[in-house]
């Protein structure tokens, strides 16, 4: 069966230092990774995918086969972005059945 | 994106009754919904894939006869949890998916209660 971990629950960084959230998943097939993110009082939301490879409010998040990751990255990070962040995987059919990381809290200080 | 709203927000009850919780698709036709639970301080799990007109897909471990799924319309999917006791207590989120190859909408969810 497939797996996300999230090894952090909480991250703290001051504002304009890096970010990198971690995420690990097995699955023997060829899943397909998202990042969501929950602001406080708000939905979960999509962040991004690995198939879009695209930059979302400057974050970044890379699909690395060989060591089964996709770490999220931010160079600069804002006040903003402080949320909870959810790494998940879907099976080759894109978008059903989304299995879910345990979360990462990022506070982002001042 | 698709907007997904929750009907109740909330709710509390006594336990041994049961609770009718509504998930729409506002803007779209929604032929799959998905269900999950999130214990405090805990990630999102899958319970159940709704498919309108048809049975719910259930996964391991969750009860379909306690956790009752209804997708009679393309924008309507009803969560019912039946006999609600204290262990049930817990955020449960719906979501849908777009067309196919979309991501997932998520609905805002509802806190239930059970004393």
């Amino acid at each position: 069966a497939q797996r996300v971990t999230q090894p952090e629950k909480l991250l703290s960084v001051f504002k304009g230092a890096p970010v990198e959230l971690k995420c690990n998943y097995s699955y023997s097939g060829s899943p397909e990774l998202f990042w969501y993110v929950q602001y406080s009082r708000q939905r979960l939301q999509l962040l991004l995918r690995h198939i879009s490879r695209e930059s979302i409010k400057g974050f970044t998040a890379d699909l690395n086969k060989g060591e089964t990751s996709f770490h999220l990255k931010k160079p600069f990070a804002q006040e903003e972005d402080s949320a909870m962040y959810y790494c998940a995987l879907s099976k080759e059919t894109s978008g059903s059945r989304l299995t879910f990381g345990e979360g990462t809290q990022l506070t982002v200080n001042p | 994106g698709a907007v997904v709203s929750q009907h109740p927000s909330w709710v509390i009850c006594k336990s041994g009754t049961s609770v009718k919780i509504e998930c729409r698709s506002l803007d779209f036709q929604a032929t799959t919904m998905f269900w999950y639970r999130q214990f405090p301080k805990q990630s999102l799990m899958l319970m159940a894939t709704s498919n309108e007109g048809s049975k719910a897909t259930y996964e391991q471990g969750v009860e379909k006869d306690k956790f009752l799924i209804n997708h009679a319309s393309l924008t309507l999917s009803t969560l019912t949890v039946t006999s609600a006791h204290p262990e049930d207590s817990s955020f449960y989120i719906c979501s849908t998916e777009g067309v196919p190859g979309d991501t997932q909408y998520f609905g805002p969810g509802t806190r239930l209660t059970v004393l």
